[in-house]
């Protein structure tokens, strides 16, 4: 049973460039939602997909993007990248919704470093 | 953003003792779910928590929903070295995000 996965693994930009990433979500979930983390911190929701759409969205500037495809499979994009944007970008599927089901497991995250 | 008090910040014990931590919110959740992160990984699920008063055990990890649904605690018996890693809290309410604390740091000496 594959698990969440996540592509690249790790990721240098400059600042001012775009960036995406891409995350596969677990067999037979169909709902993905992106989290930052910053060093020392917990994870920070950014958006959730379901149905291709974004049904929520955390506190994040419209810089940061994403959609989801028909398989489940989604892209997180960030545009005029900043400093502070370099983070842990996790990628977290469930099954949506209700009950045991809106359970989140995340995949092994991106590191994305903006010099 | 918004975030869950969790604490400790860090804890160091032997090997073999009895581990706790704990999370609290100034706003109710419906699920409460512990995680445990090692380093350049993604957070690993240990226990999720569905209703108000729930007591849970996996292994030797026991977890429970407080009753006034604002807080949350975690214990690991009998540590073991590979238990070292940073566990975090997480609680969601009526939408669909995770609000996440900011880590116990967990070591344990051999």
């Amino acid at each position: 049973d594959a698990g969440v996965t996540q592509s690249p693994t790790h990721l240098i930009k400059t600042r001012g460039q775009q960036v995406t990433l891409r995350c596969s979500p677990k067999s037979g979930h169909d709902t993905v939602s992106w989290y930052q983390q910053a060093l020392g911190q917990g994870p920070q929701f950014i958006f959730q997909y379901y149905e291709e759409e974004e049904r929520q969205r955390g506190n994040f500037p419209d810089r940061f993007s994403g959609h989801q495809f028909p398989n489940y499979s989604s892209e997180l994009n960030v545009n005029a990248l900043l400093l502070g944007d370099s983070a842990l970008y996790l990628c977290a599927s469930s099954l949506a919704p209700g009950g045991a089901g809106e359970t989140q497991y995340f995949g092994p995250g991106t590191r994305l470093l903006v010099l | 953003g918004q975030q869950l008090n969790q604490s400790p910040q860090s804890m160091f014990i032997q090997e073999g003792e009895d581990v706790s931590m704990n999370c609290t919110s100034s706003s109710i959740f419906n699920t409460w779910l512990w995680y445990k992160q090692d380093p350049g990984e993604g957070p690993v699920l240990l226990i999720a928590l569905y209703k108000a008063g729930e007591l849970t055990s996996n292994g030797r990890l026991t977890a429970q929903f407080g009753i006034t649904r604002k807080d949350s605690f975690l214990n690991i018996s009998a540590s073991i070295p590979s238990d070292v890693g940073i566990y975090f809290c997480a609680g969601r309410g009526s939408n669909y995000k995770l609000t996440f604390g900011k880590g116990t740091l967990l070591t344990v000496n051999p």
